[in-house]
């Protein structure tokens, strides 16, 4: 009955590797976003999908690349990961558009060595 | 975020009751809102307060907007030492919410 999830909630690996954080959501959102929490807690919206159309691409490196294979489903593939990229990755959606409340998933911990 | 400002820490008593103060800039915003992180946990959508409105309030937690200042606070009675958490302020933007950098409350016996 999870309204947000995420996959994996965490997830170490090594620089360079290559890495995807799964998110799906059954609320019958239109839209969703990927957000980034670093270690000062600072969030920081990433990308924005409404109705699988990318929206929003927030000044993220192109290592960054997000899919949305249905309005359900918005993942995230990390290429060629580096030790910045090391945080928390939030998942959420919304109806319609970000004018309406945003629900977040609980979050999945990346920290790459 | 640059957007959103908000203090960094408060430390209360348990029993008072904390207030939690965040300026924001897009007036045209249509919510604002309240999140709370706890520990190693995700973001709980604590409340919101639609942008005509002045006040808000839910049980403990009251919500206060000065839309001519654009000022939010959230005011939580009774603190308890379950409310020790990070509390986010958020204004809606287009297709993206921005976030004040957090406020960490600490409840003290």
């Amino acid at each position: 009955d999870t309204a947000v999830s995420q996959t994996p909630k965490y997830l170490v690996t090594q620089m360079g590797n290559d890495k995807s954080i799964k998110c799906e959501q059954n609320l019958g959102h239109d839209t969703m976003y990927w957000y980034k929490q670093d270690s000062k807690k600072f969030l920081k919206i990433m990308f924005s999908y409404n109705n699988k159309e990318l929206i929003i691409n927030e000044t993220v490196p192109n290592r960054f690349s997000p899919k949305s294979p249905d309005k359900a489903h918005l993942n995230l593939h990390i290429n060629s990961l580096e030790l910045g990229d090391s945080a928390v990755y939030f998942c959420a959606s919304s109806q319609r558009t970000s004018k309406e409340t945003q629900y977040f998933g609980p979050g999945t911990r990346l920290l790459v060595l | 975020g640059e957007d959103v400002e908000q203090s960094l820490f408060l430390s209360v008593r348990e029993g008072d009751s904390s207030v939690i103060n965040c300026t924001y800039t897009d007036s045209s915003s249509t919510y604002l809102y309240w999140y709370k992180q706890e520990p190693g946990a995700g973001l709980q959508l604590l409340t919101y307060i639609f942008s005509n409105m002045d006040m808000k309030q839910d049980q403990r937690l009251t919500v206060l907007l000065n839309k001519k200042d654009k000022h939010l606070s959230l005011r939580i009675a009774d603190t308890q030492t379950g409310d020790s958490a990070i509390y986010f302020c958020a204004e809606n933007g287009d297709y993206k919410l921005s976030f004040g950098a957090g406020t960490t409350v600490t409840v003290r016996a």
